[in-house]
């Protein structure tokens, strides 16, 4: 079944808004999530490594305070994408370790801008 | 920093039929995956690899870890319809902690 689950599953709303996805693991402590974004027909392209109790670490061109990310539990992360425009819909995914295993990831959440 | 280069892009196959992708790279990892992802839906795990010559077999999936380190095949036999979807290998370094570079994907379609 399901290791890691991700909410909402789609999301549509009008530019300016703030939305905020979480990403919790199921049965597991992830001392690491990692955040992905996808954009139709390409690949995944990793965001950010969110770390629980720290700050987390961003990828080149990643702008921190467009996306907030916070893990303020071992079973918790959340990407707030802040004052949303139409450029950030996108596919966005997280994923979590669990003990030594390749990570599992959420089932992703659309969201579209309008 | 690291780039994988997985082909092809795309393929159209019968059912029944064999299918082949690979994927190269110009670093060495420690770590090779396949995934597939299913429209909407995140990345599942089919296979992992961690050593070098590595050939592990997942029901009609069989990948390699390829000998250099630096590339991974993946074979899909007797395809079936639930085959379709996108794969996509990703590798992982030992110094970049749990860090996954991704291929470019493979589009799998496969006609009944």
């Amino acid at each position: 079944g399901a290791v890691v689950s991700q909410h909402p599953s789609r999301v549509i709303c009008k530019s300016g808004t703030s939305v905020k996805i979480e990403c919790r693991s199921l049965d597991f402590q992830a001392t690491t999530m990692f955040w992905y974004r996808q954009f139709p027909k390409q690949s995944l392209m990793l965001m950010a490594t969110s770390n629980e109790g720290s700050k987390a670490t961003y990828e080149q061109g990643v702008e921190k305070d467009k996306f907030l990310i916070n893990h303020a539990s071992l079973t918790l992360s959340t990407l707030t994408v802040t004052s949303a425009h139409p450029e950030d819909s996108s596919f966005y995914i997280c994923s979590a370790i669990r003990g030594g295993q390749p990570q599992h990831f959420g089932d992703g959440t659309r969201l579209s801008i309008l | 920093g690291q780039q994988l280069n997985q082909s092809p892009q795309s393929m159209f196959i019968q059912e029944g039929e064999d299918v082949s992708m690979n994927c190269t790279s110009s670093s060495i990892f420690n770590t090779w995956l396949w995934y597939k992802q299913d429209p909407g839906e995140g990345p599942v795990l089919l296979i992992a690899l961690y050593k070098a010559g590595e050939l592990t077999s997942n029901g009609r999936l069989t990948a390699q870890f390829g000998i250099t380190r630096k590339d991974s095949f993946l074979n899909i036999s007797a395809s079936i319809p639930s085959d379709v979807g996108i794969y996509f290998c990703a590798g992982q370094l030992k110094t970049s902690g749990s860090r996954l570079t991704f291929g470019e994907g493979t589009q799998l379609t496969v006609n009944p």
